[in-house]
């Protein structure tokens, strides 16, 4: 059964560092999700991209935040100086027609 | 924006019981409610869907039912088992085109043999 994958599974970087978090959705989804988790609260959407461009964003994609989909099959998250409270699991989730949502098994993100 | 309330935050059942977990929404305008659990360490699968123009839906021992003009939904499991046992999240979709799913605050469902 097809399925989303992320990489890294765990990251851990500096305050003010930048990281790339990627995904690779499932073959022939054309809808494209990051959501984040903080420990123990519920997951809060990020940003929804199709058709090669952003669809939607959160207050939390700001400006230090961006997507992109460098070919046919990777998804990235660009976090470009990462502050503590980025800290967090990141998961990407990708749909066929905007309705089911697959999510990957997350990234997991520790800024120091 | 859209806001959904999930009740209880834990339950605890034996082997065997029912569980059942409620969601609220404030949009009306929602119209796609998806439930997805959440095993440790792991991403939100998604387990059962629910669209508004049905009032329940049924898959082996997981339903869901919908009442839109109270703006409730639920999650039942019968016939629990130390396998269901995990966080369980609802979460509700506006149908404009590819939407943010918004989530409720998660139940932890713990089973116990």
């Amino acid at each position: 059964e097809p399925e989303v994958t992320q990489t890294p599974s765990h990251q851990v970087t500096q305050m003010g560092q930048e990281v790339i978090l990627r995904c690779v959705p499932i073959s022939n989804h054309l809808y494209f999700y990051w959501y984040r988790q903080i420990l123990g609260q519920k997951v809060e959407f990020l940003v929804s991209f199709y058709n090669n461009e952003i669809s939607e964003k959160s207050e939390i994609f700001d400006d230090q935040f961006s997507v992109e989909r460098p070919d046919g099959s990777n998804f990235t998250l660009k976090i470009r100086s990462t502050k503590l409270e980025d800290s967090a699991m990141y998961f990407c989730a990708s749909s066929v027609r905007a309705v089911e949502q697959y999510f990957g098994p997350g990234t997991r993100l520790t800024v120091t | 924006g859209e806001n959904v309330e999930q009740h209880p935050s834990t339950l605890s059942v034996q082997e065997g019981d029912s569980a059942v977990i409620k969601c609220t929404y404030s949009d009306s305008a929602s119209n796609y409610f998806p439930w997805y659990k959440q095993e440790l360490g792991k991403g939100p699968q998604l387990i059962i869907d629910i669209r508004s123009n049905v009032g329940e839906k049924k898959d082996q021992r997981i339903a869901v039912t919908l009442n839109k003009t109270a703006k409730h939904f639920s999650l039942h499991i019968t016939e629990t088992q130390p396998e269901d046992s995990a966080v369980y999240f609802c979460a509700a979709q506006k149908n404009t085109g590819f939407q943010k799913l918004v989530f409720g605050t998660g139940t932890r469902l713990l089973v116990s043999p």
